[in-house]
């Protein structure tokens, strides 16, 4: 069965400082990797995806995520964070077989002015 | 979240009740889901459909039951069976490129 692990419940950093959301995951076959974010009391939003291709793949709101498939980990980026991005971040995987997705825990960003 | 919405926004329901909540879609999307959010947790399948008339049991589909009698639609109900349903509730949707995409979702508090 696959699985995301996403180790930090929290992580906090300065306005303009680069910020990393960690996730790694367990899969058979090829992944196929999200990034979602949610802020409070609303639903979850897309930012990218990874399926095949480049390693570094670009999304939304300058977001980047870089697949590294010998560490099995597909870590969010972003090269100056705003305090707008203070949300919940989930990594996501692809099930294989009923297409549904396996999510990861969360991770707060806090990004302090 | 444009193109699903999902009503109520939050809902109250008395032990032993069984409510219904709403997911509405205009995208044409086939597949629908249903999914269970308590804090710390991530988000957990309860219930998902690739095509009208079909729809099958996730991982916690215990005190849950769906219908898919319309691609539009694809309404939950959370019976009496379910012992602790307090959650955020979010219905999701999409096509064969994978990326589902949202609703706002609905709060639920068993009173």
């Amino acid at each position: 069965a696959q699985s995301v692990a996403q180790p930090e419940d929290q992580v906090n950093v300065a306005e303009g400082n680069p910020l990393t959301v960690k996730c790694t995951y367990s899969v058979s076959g090829n992944p196929y990797l999200f990034w979602y974010v949610q802020y409070p009391n609303r639903g979850l939003q897309f930012l990218l995806k990874y399926i095949t291709g480049d390693n570094l793949v670009k999304g939304s709101y300058g977001f980047e995520a870089e697949f590294n498939k010998s560490q099995t980990s597909f870590h969010l980026k972003k090269p100056s964070a705003l305090v707008s991005d203070s949300a919940l971040y989930f990594c996501a995987v692809r099930d294989t077989g009923r297409r549904a997705l396996t999510f990861g825990s969360g991770t707060r960003l806090q990004v302090q002015p | 979240d444009g193109g699903i919405t999902q009503s109520p926004k939050y809902l109250f329901r008395k032990e032993g009740q069984n409510v219904t909540l709403s997911c509405e879609q205009n995208l044409n999307h086939d597949a629908m889901y249903w999914y269970r959010q308590d804090p710390g947790q991530g988000l957990r399948l309860i219930y998902y459909s690739q095509i009208v008339n079909d729809f099958q049991k996730g991982d916690i589909a215990e005190g849950y039951s769906v219908s898919r009698e319309k691609k539009e639609s694809f309404p939950l109900t959370v019976t009496s069976a379910q012992k602790n349903p307090t959650a955020f509730y979010l219905c999701a949707s999409s096509m064969d490129t994978d990326t589902q995409y949202f609703g706002p979702g609905t709060r639920l508090t068993v009173l």
